[in-house]
């Protein structure tokens, strides 16, 4: 069974402090990996998206980075500022499938606190 | 570009009764449309997803029904709530980035609480 699985599940950290929050998955046959942001009560929204050959993307203060011989993944805030505050939610998907929504697995996400 | 709506973003409804949740694209022809639910400090879940008018797949069996009436509107049914109907509920559409790779992106989400 696919899965991804998500750490920690939550975490509190000051602002300016840098953070990594954890993705593994048993995803197979591994298509692309995503990160999402979702603010308390909004659609989630895509933060990076990596395919088999990357092993590093940024996207301002947050860089993702994707081992797909471990299957896992991170994604580093760094200089922390309160708008961070959010889920951040590891998506994988599969290879090979016409409508791509039906393959996706989610994880449960990571809740992040930013205090001023 | 291409902008997704739902409506309502917040609705309060008794068990028993009727549902009907709204979904709209712009700026896109013939995408795949999908609903999810989250329930509270879970995982998306997969509900339906659509990849033409008419044609509707579900990935649960449940309390819910989906029909996709015109090309980028997607609407969520029920004859009679449950309690457990109530969460979060995202609509998504996808739009192929290049080869095999998709991109979806997410409405702005209906919060539905059945009492």
């Amino acid at each position: 069974k696919n899965q991804v699985e998500q750490s920690p599940q939550s975490l509190i950290i000051l602002e300016g402090k840098n953070c990594t929050l954890q993705c593994n998955y048993t995803v197979s046959p591994f298509s692309n990996l995503r990160w999402y942001k979702q603010d308390t009560g909004r659609g989630p929204v895509s933060l990076t998206i990596m395919t088999f050959s990357e092993n590093t993307k940024s996207n301002g203060r947050y860089t993702a980075t994707l081992d797909a011989d471990t299957k896992q993944s991170s994604l580093h805030i760094t200089a922390s500022q309160l708008s961070d505050s959010a889920s951040y939610i590891c998506v994988v998907s599969e290879k090979g499938i016409k409508a791509a929504g039906n393959k996706l697995t989610f994880g449960g996400g990571t809740r992040v606190l930013v205090k001023p | 570009s291409q902008t997704i709506h739902q409506w309502p973003a917040t609705l309060v409804q008794p068990v028993g009764s009727p549902l009907s949740l709204e979904c709209t694209v712009e700026g896109t022809s013939n995408p795949n449309l999908y609903w999810y639910r989250q329930a509270a400090g879970r995982g998306l879940q997969l509900l339906f997803y659509s990849v033409g008018i008419g044609q509707i797949s579900s990935e649960v069996p449940q309390n819910l029904s989906a029909s996709r009436p015109q090309d980028r509107q997607f609407i969520l049914s029920s004859k009679k709530l449950l309690l457990s109907d109530s969460g979060f509920y995202l609509c998504a559409w996808s739009v192929r980035l290049s080869g095999p790779q998709y991109e979806q992106y997410f409405g702005p989400g209906t919060r539905l609480t059945v009492t």
